[in-house]
């Protein structure tokens, strides 16, 4: 059974500093990866996509890297700002259950 | 392009009364799923549809939950009779491609639902 961890649950961070959010997954046969980003009282935003054949994606200051032997992919922030402030989860698609697994999410607080 | 439309978004019944949820998924997207988010987890699926045809239901309460998806298009999530563990916030998703996840889901705001 696919388990996805996320760590840290929650984070407080002053502006300007780099970030790196971890989510872990216990079944390495994925179809792919996802990080979505939710703010308060909203749905989820799909923030970037890995393949499983990929190692890595970017998009701004966002950099997600995927090592699927070791179950572990990272979320790259660079210069966070306070509009990062949300619930960062990552979700993995595995070939056994065909499901969006998601992880429970770090809360990431950028203050100024 | 529009995005993922929910309505209510907020609702607040009693036990063992019913709700219905409705989504109007992004025009083209062939998979639509519904999603449980508890406070403090993440989503957990409940279904999910190609098209108009049922894919995937295993996690479905089936003896209170109940969904369709119209042509297609629209879908209604139903709750009949609710109980306080439904509380959550109930989310909408649709995405373009036939084959599960290999193309990014876009979500709706989702409905709160409180179940006093």
């Amino acid at each position: 059974k696919q388990e996805v961890t996320q760590i840290p649950a929650a984070l407080s961070v002053p502006e300007g500093e780099n970030l790196v959010l971890n989510c872990s997954f216990t079944d390495s046969a994925i179809y792919n990866l996802q990080w979505f980003r939710q703010d308060p009282g909203k749905g989820l935003t799909s923030l970037l996509l890995i393949q499983s054949s990929q190692r890595e994606q970017t998009s701004g200051r966002l950099n997600a890297s995927l090592d699927k032997s070791s179950g572990r992919s990272t979320l790259y922030i660079a210069a966070s700002q306070p509009g990062d402030s949300a619930t960062y989860l990552c979700a993995v698609s595995s070939y056994n259950t065909d499901k969006l697994i998601f992880g429970t999410g770090t809360r990431l607080q950028v203050f100024p | 392009e529009a995005g993922v439309a929910q309505s209510p978004r907020y609702k607040i019944i009693e036990k063992r009364q019913s709700v219905a949820f409705w989504c109007n998924p992004i025009s083209g997207h062939a998979t639509l799923y519904w999603y449980q988010q508890i406070l403090g987890q993440g989503p957990k699926l409940l279904i999910q549809f190609q098209n108009n045809g049922v894919v995937d239901d295993s996690q479905l309460p089936k003896d209170r939950f109940s969904a369709e998806r119209l042509k297609g298009v629209d879908s209604t999530l139903k709750i009949q009779p609710a109980k306080l563990e439904d509380s959550a916030v109930y989310l909408c998703a649709s995405s373009l491609d036939v084959f599960s996840y290999n193309s990014p889901l876009h979500f709706g705001n989702g409905t709160r639902l409180t179940v006093t």
